[in-house]
């Protein structure tokens, strides 16, 4: 399977713990976005990664979350102190941009549905 | 501030014809445009894309098609197929991608 994988599938949490969930994109591809997607919305940027580099953060990015992409390849999402409003599907995509400007092969994985009880 | 929009929430088109999704975008920068298909349960699914150097972009039952004077995107799909049945989100990228709020669609055998 060389499409993009993210685990968990499913998280269930109380309020206030912390989570993490782990995103693996395809091998080639150098830029790796993280969105969340709640019911009847579009997916909402979060934030994206070219290779090792964090190079932009969306404002719905509280404190709270923090991700990384350390050696360039998989990419973890941490939410602290989990609230019930974070409940959401968090949607993991990655592409091969080129210095011209050109996007290929951009991609979802399944995503991991948290639910915060 | 919703930059991608798409109007229409549903959309029901009988087996055979054409179905034809609308996307309006406020953001002139927006340089290359994006299809996704979503069934429940699952991750987006790439349909066709188009860059903003092309106004017309075709990948055998699905076309897109771009005015950038209007900031339009729409997707055509022809003949629907009950298969087809699925929500739709349209995306647009200056560096990261805006979705809309997707169109669902069916496919009335």
């Amino acid at each position: 399977d060389t499409g993009v994988s993210q685990n968990p599938r499913h998280k269930i949490t109380k309020r206030g713990q912390n989570v993490t969930f782990r995103c693996d994109p395809i091998s080639e591809h150098n830029r790796l976005y993280w969105y969340r997607q709640t019911l009847g919305q579009g997916p909402e940027f979060l934030t994206y990664f070219q290779n090792e580099a964090q190079l932009e953060k969306s404002r719905l990015l509280s404190d709270r979350f923090s991700a990384e992409r350390p050696k360039g390849s998989f990419s973890t999402l941490e939410i602290q102190r989990t609230e019930q409003g974070d409940s959401a599907m968090y949607l993991c995509a990655s592409s091969l941009h080129s210095p011209a400007g050109s996007v290929r092969g951009y991609t979802f994985g399944s995503g991991t549905r948290l639910t915060v009880v | 501030d919703q930059q991608v929009k798409q109007n229409s929430p549903s959309l029901s088109v009988q087996e055979g014809r054409i179905s034809i999704l609308n996307c309006d975008y406020t953001n002139s920068m927006f340089d290359y445009f994006l299809w996704y298909k979503k069934y429940p349960a699952e991750g987006p699914t790439f349909l066709i894309s188009i860059s903003s150097i092309k106004d017309k972009n075709e990948d055998g039952r699905f076309t897109v098609f771009l005015n950038k004077s209007a900031k339009h995107l729409s997707l055509h799909i022809v003949p629907s197929q009950p298969g087809d049945s699925a929500v739709y989100f349209c995306a647009a990228s200056a560096g990261q991608f805006y979705f809309g709020t997707g169109t669902s669609l069916t496919v009335i055998p």
